[in-house]
């Protein structure tokens, strides 16, 4: 049983461009939780999402950041216009149920140069 | 929300016992206790969760005293690959338990 994969694991971009970054959760796991970690600092809620569905967005910056969770396909955290205050580790987590543990993956690193 | 305290770095030796404790004053009645580790470059691993008195499982116990303000996650005989941060959470409890709340953790150092 795969656990929550993400890619890329590590992303460069220069200053303006776009990121994309992919989740694909847990076989099961219809709950998706992104959440961002800046050095030496612990993870910091941006956005929760089921299919097809925000639920919860209070974390994420209103301007430049969007969340998806298509039908199908993996949940995509996009980031328009990056900075460099925009590098950090991105980490996805999913869960069966909203008060269920939620489960992470490997984390995707941007750097924006 | 309740905020926890915890000591930011902890040193032991391979084969000893790990004790890390954490502050927790304004817990509410439905929050529960969770404990994560995480590796550099990795994602948070759910480690134990529980709710008073005593959770053990196969990598750690948990205890949680009755007035619930603190826990202490016990690590048994610890190893150089326990090097890790460990984060104590609190869930915020009903409709909103899905927002893990992460401070800045414990950084634990195994020596051997």
């Amino acid at each position: 049983n795969a656990g929550v994969m993400q890619n890329p694991r590590h992303l460069v971009r220069r200053r303006g461009q776009e990121a994309r970054l992919r989740c694909s959760p847990m076989k099961g796991h219809s709950h998706v939780y992104w959440y961002r970690q800046l050095p030496e600092e612990g993870l910091k809620f941006m956005v929760y999402l089921q299919k097809e569905n925000i639920i919860d967005e209070s974390g994420m910056p209103k301007e430049r950041f969007s969340a998806e969770f298509p039908k199908e396909g993996p949940s995509i955290l996009r980031i328009q216009q990056v900075v460099r205050g925009d590098s950090a580790a991105y980490f996805c987590a999913s869960s069966p149920r909203p008060q269920e543990t939620q489960y992470f993956g490997p984390g995707t690193r941007l750097l924006v140069l | 929300l309740a905020k926890t305290t915890q000591p930011i770095s902890m040193d032991s030796y391979e084969g000893q016992e790990v004790n890390i404790t954490c502050s927790h004053n304004n817990i509410a009645t439905n929050d529960y206790i969770t404990w994560y580790q995480q590796f550099p470059s990795q994602g948070p691993r759910f480690i134990i969760q529980g709710y008073k008195t005593k959770v053990t499982n196969e990598v750690a116990s948990l205890f949680i005293p009755a007035d619930r303000k603190s826990s202490t996650l016990s690590l048994p005989r610890v190893s150089l690959s326990d090097t890790a941060v460990y984060y104590c959470l609190v869930a915020p409890g009903g409709d909103s338990s899905y927002k893990l709340i992460f401070g800045s953790g414990t950084r634990l150092l195994v020596r051997p």
